[in-house]
């Protein structure tokens, strides 16, 4: 039974379409975050959410938009993709946004042609 | 701003060799410190943490970290590396309420015969 699950795991798209990436945690966890991790390995914060509210925004175009449904589900859409937004998204939860460890999905990988 | 720096991008070791991989942080209050390790195509899973208490903590697959808060670093330290540790691992320190789990920018450890 996955803990956090993402779906899709690939996802190829052309430039300037709309895509989303579903997550969900059976974790009972209050926080989920969405990073991105680049071509480098290197990971990113994109967004943060408690309870259903957003607590962190980091500098993200405004074509990234999360939702949150319910504290179990944490979505990102993406508007008008652009070739440098290939990367592979991951979604995580952790208990609390305080000093609790992260759980993460599988991660997205999206390709923009 | 919290900060994690993986001085190592890259490491090779031996099979059965000792592996440390090297982790220093900048956090304004005590520190909760991870190790994450991701496998290729996989997403994130925690080896370990640390919150307060013994500065030695130990972790899955035979892992363990010494924290030293005078030289603000958690070291990664397996005895004897196996093959099937080759991956990318991150050290990762957070989060506080309105700050993100923050990670280092990965080292990968490659292993051979």
């Amino acid at each position: 039974d996955t803990a956090v699950s993402q779906t899709p795991k690939y996802l190829v798209t052309q430039m300037g379409n709309d895509k989303s990436i579903k997550c969900e945690q059976n974790l009972g966890h209050d926080t989920m975050y969405w990073y991105k991790q680049d071509s480098k390995k290197f990971l990113k914060i994109m967004f943060s959410y408690n309870n259903k509210e957003l607590i962190i925004n980091e500098t993200v175009p405004n074509r990234f938009s999360p939702k949150s449904p319910d504290k179990a589900h944490l979505n990102l859409h993406i508007n008008s993709l652009e070739l440098g937004d290939s990367a592979v998204y991951f979604c995580a939860s952790s208990q609390s946004a305080l000093n609790t460890e992260a759980f993460f999905g599988q991660g997205t990988r999206l390709t923009v042609v | 701003a919290q900060s994690v720096t993986q001085p190592d991008i890259h490491i090779t070791v031996s099979e059965g060799a000792s592996l440390e991989l090297r982790c220093n942080y900048s956090y304004g209050a005590t520190p909760y410190l991870f190790w994450y390790v991701q496998s290729p195509g996989q997403g994130l899973q925690l080896l370990l943490k640390y919150f307060s208490g013994d500065t030695l903590v130990q972790g899955i697959k035979g892992f363990e970290a010494e924290f030293k808060r005078s030289q603000s670093s958690f070291n990664l330290r397996k005895p004897s590396v196996h093959w099937s540790d080759a991956a990318e691992y991150f050290c990762a320190v957070g989060p506080s309420g309105n700050t993100p789990l923050v990670f280092g920018k990965g080292t990968r450890l490659s292993v051979i015969a």
